[in-house]
């Protein structure tokens, strides 16, 4: 119950724009809310915020709260995260997880990552 | 800022215990839940205890979590150390303007 599905890898170039879905491989979720987490290469996992796929509420985590966008389709209760002006060190693994439909904070299941490169 | 530290790696034979801790700084460790995450090398994450002492189904009760207010510090213990629990352990919690993950600890069963 609650497993996470992502799209595919991307491959981007700098200053491109990259639209990541996270939807659940079942219809049993209803009250739920999704967070992004992203991981570089070889470093530790991050935070990026949180989307309501109850209510639509979003938290952006503040390292990329300016370039991050989170959006929803309530009827297939799919989420996606839009991460604009793409730079090499936006390299990374992006990860959904199943959170809180309420409020963020605690991630009961993953997604199984989308690697998002970025390079000329 | 609420910072949580973790050692960055621990090692243990099999069949032994091992405590993973997670220390809290800015802010207070048990206002809010504690998380433990699994990631093996190349995998993905997994939540092995959430709300600061629930497993998930499928966890074994081999792995446990507690929350120290006293010592501002979250703890994972692994009993019985298999050689498959070798992996990266992540804590995370969260404040009222982000969710915080701990560096990470990386465990060898050795």
């Amino acid at each position: 119950q609650g497993h996470l599905v992502q799209s595919g890898g991307e491959v981007k170039e700098p200053g491109a724009s990259v639209k990541i879905s996270c939807r659940p491989s079942d219809d049993t979720l209803r009250n739920f809310g999704i967070s992004w987490v992203r991981q570089a290469p070889g470093q530790g996992l991050e935070w990026m915020g949180w989307i309501s796929v109850y209510n639509g509420n979003t938290k952006y985590g503040q390292k990329m709260q300016d370039r991050v966008t989170f959006t929803t389709d309530t009827s297939t209760r799919t989420a996606y995260m839009e991460l604009r002006s793409l730079r090499s060190d936006d390299t990374a693994v992006y990860y959904c997880a199943r959170d809180r439909g309420y409020t963020y904070g605690v991630f009961y299941n993953w997604g199984q990552g989308t690697l998002v490169t970025v390079s000329s | 800022n609420f910072r949580l530290t973790q050692p960055h790696s621990v090692s243990e034979s099999p069949g032994k215990a091992v405590t993973i801790s997670c220390t809290g700084s800015g802010g207070s460790i048990a206002r809010n839940y504690v998380q433990w995450y699994q990631q093996r090398p190349g995998g993905v994450p997994t939540t092995v205890i959430y709300e600061d002492d629930q497993r998930p189904s499928g966890v074994p009760d081999r792995f446990s979590g507690s929350v120290d207010s006293s010592s501002n510090s979250a703890s994972l213990t692994i009993s019985g150390l298999k050689t498959e629990d070798e992996a990266d352990y992540y804590c995370q919690s969260y404040d009222i303007d982000n969710g915080v993950f701990g560096g990470g600890t990386r465990l060898s069963v050795l």
